[in-house]
């Protein structure tokens, strides 16, 4: 059984670029949540995909977007990159949006400068 | 919302028990309280939960006070390996939004 996995790693963008970030759901998990970890803080809840739609959003603008494909995998779309969307951005998978355990994946680790 | 309130740091020693504090005084009575933890350079791993009732399993003990504005998790004989920042998280089923507070880092000595 694989867990879950995202891509990339680390990235480093400027102020005002666009940036997407993968995740892969753990096998037979159909929701996908995502968070942004400031450097020192708890992860912030942005939102969760269930079934392809958005279930759920946090206290982030617009300009942060996501996608669900079919095989549950989820991106993560952030525009118009500002100096404080540096963070950790984790991925979490479950087997269903009110499944009460998470499987967190290892986290991006995006930089703007 | 409610939001969660956590010591910055704690210390054990290895072997002994570990109480890991929590102040929720605003939850509401929809949220249930969720404890993770995050090892350096990884995603946080899920510990327990619960309502109202104390829960167990094999990582640990949560303590519910019956007002539920506060909880304590219950490491019982902290090895090196527990050594990690532990969130306590209020979460709300009907928004799926978990509130995660800024988190206990634990040290534990040998």
């Amino acid at each position: 059984e694989t867990g879950v996995t995202q891509s990339p790693t680390h990235l480093i963008k400027t102020r005002g670029q666009q940036v997407t970030l993968r995740c892969s759901s753990q096998s037979g998990h159909n929701t996908v949540s995502w968070y942004q970890q400031a450097l020192g803080q708890g992860p912030q809840f942005i939102f969760q995909y269930y079934r392809e739609e958005e279930n759920g959003r946090g206290n982030f603008p617009p300009r942060f977007s996501g996608l669900q494909f079919p095989n549950y995998s989820s991106e993560l779309n952030v525009n118009a990159l500002e100096l404080d969307d540096s963070a950790l951005y984790l991925c979490a998978s479950t087997e269903g949006p009110n499944t009460d355990t998470q499987y967190f994946g290892p986290g991006t680790r995006l930089t703007v400068l | 919302d409610a939001k969660t309130t956590q010591p910055n740091s704690m210390e054990s020693n290895e072997e002994e028990p570990v109480h890991l504090p929590c102040n929720h005084s605003t939850i509401s009575g929809t949220d249930y309280i969720h404890w993770y933890r995050q090892l350096p350079s990884q995603g946080p791993e899920y510990v327990i939960h619960g309502l109202t009732s104390n829960v167990n399993n094999r990582m640990a003990s949560l303590a519910i006070a019956e007002d539920r504005k506060s909880s304590t998790l219950i490491l019982h004989r902290a090895t090196l390996r527990d050594a990690a920042v532990y969130y306590c998280i209020l979460r709300d089923y009907n928004n799926n939004d978990m509130r995660f507070g800024a988190g206990t880092r634990l040290t534990v000595k040998p």
